[in-house]
C-alpha cells in the first residue's frame, strides 16, 4: 500500500537547523510530487511549499524563503524537508504529504492525498 | 491568495445536515480541496477539484463551488465526523497552497 513514513521527533536549540525525512513505498515515486504542511500546537495547517519528485523543481512558501530547503533522494524514494535558524515558533509538528494530479481537459487539479504521521519539531533553549 | 472559513466553529448533532463555507480572495477556479482532521492525526483528503469525492470517503460528504465561494456539506453528521475541517486553495498561479484557518465540528 502507498505510505509515506517520516522520520522521528526531533528537540533543537533556537538558531540550529532541522531536517526531516520522509520515505515513499507502494507508489513510482518520481510520478507525484511531495508537499510539506506544519501545524503549530492548538493551531492550523500552514503549507510550507512542494517538490517535484520527477525533476526536483520546488515552489517555497513565501514565508520561509531563505530558511527551507526541500530535496529528494530518487534512489531511495526519500524526501527531505530542512529548515534552518529555527526560532522558538517554529515548533510544530511537521508532515509530508503524497501531491497528486487530476487531469480534466485542459486543467491540472493538485491535492495531497497520502499523508505521512507527522514529525514533531520542538524549539526551546 | 487568502482563505476564510464560516463557521469557526460548530455544535452540531448526530444526524444534522452541516454546511461548512470557504471564501478565497480571489478567483481561483475550482482548484480547492477540503481535508478532515482529527485530534493527534494527520489530515485526511475528502474532496478535490472543488467537488470530486476522493475514493474510499463516504458519500455523505459533498464539495461545490467555483471562482470564489466554496461550500462543504454533510448531508448526514456521524459520530466520526466530529473532526475539524479544513479548505486549501491549489491554484498553480500565484504559486503557494495556502489552508484556510478551520472549521470545529463539535457535538451539541
Amino acid at each position: 500500500q502507498v505510505q509515506l513514513v517520516q522520520s522521528g521527533a526531533e528537540v533543537k536549540k533556537p538558531g540550529a537547523s532541522v531536517k526531516v525525512s520522509c520515505k515513499a513505498s507502494g507508489y513510482t515515486f518520481t510520478s507525484y510530487g511531495i508537499s510539506w504542511v506544519r501545524q503549530a500546537p492548538g493551531q492550523g495547517l500552514e503549507w510550507m511549499g512542494w517538490i517535484s519528485a520527477y525533476n526536483g523543481n520546488t515552489n517555497y512558501a513565501q514565508k520561509l524563503q531563505g530558511r527551507v530547503t526541500m530535496t529528494t533522494d530518487t534512489s531511495t524514494s526519500t524526501a527531505y524537508m530542512e529548515l534552518r535558524s529555527l526560532r522558538s515558533d517554529d515548533t510544530a509538528v511537521y508532515y509530508c504529504a503524497g501531491l497528486s494530479i487530476a487531469v480534466a481537459g485542459t486543467y491540472y487539479y493538485y491535492y495531497m492525498d497520502v499523508w505521512g504521521k507527522g514529525t514533531t519539531v520542538t524549539v526551546s533553549s | 491568495i487568502q482563505l476564510t472559513q464560516s463557521p469557526s466553529s460548530l455544535s452540531a448533532s448526530v444526524g444534522d445536515r452541516v454546511t461548512i463555507t470557504c471564501r478565497a480572495s480571489q478567483g481561483i477556479s475550482s482548484y480547492l480541496a477540503w481535508y478532515q482532521q482529527k485530534p493527534g492525526k494527520a489530515p485526511k483528503l475528502l474532496i478535490y477539484a472543488a467537488s470530486t469525492l476522493q475514493s474510499g470517503v463516504p458519500s455523505r460528504f459533498s464539495g461545490s463551488g467555483s471562482g470564489t465561494d466554496f461550500t462543504l456539506t454533510i448531508s448526514s453528521l456521524q459520530p466520526e465526523d466530529f473532526a475539524t475541517y479544513y479548505c486549501q486553495q491549489l491554484n498553480s498561479y500565484p504559486p503557494g497552497f495556502t489552508f484556510g484557518p478551520g472549521t470545529k465540528v463539535d457535538i451539541k
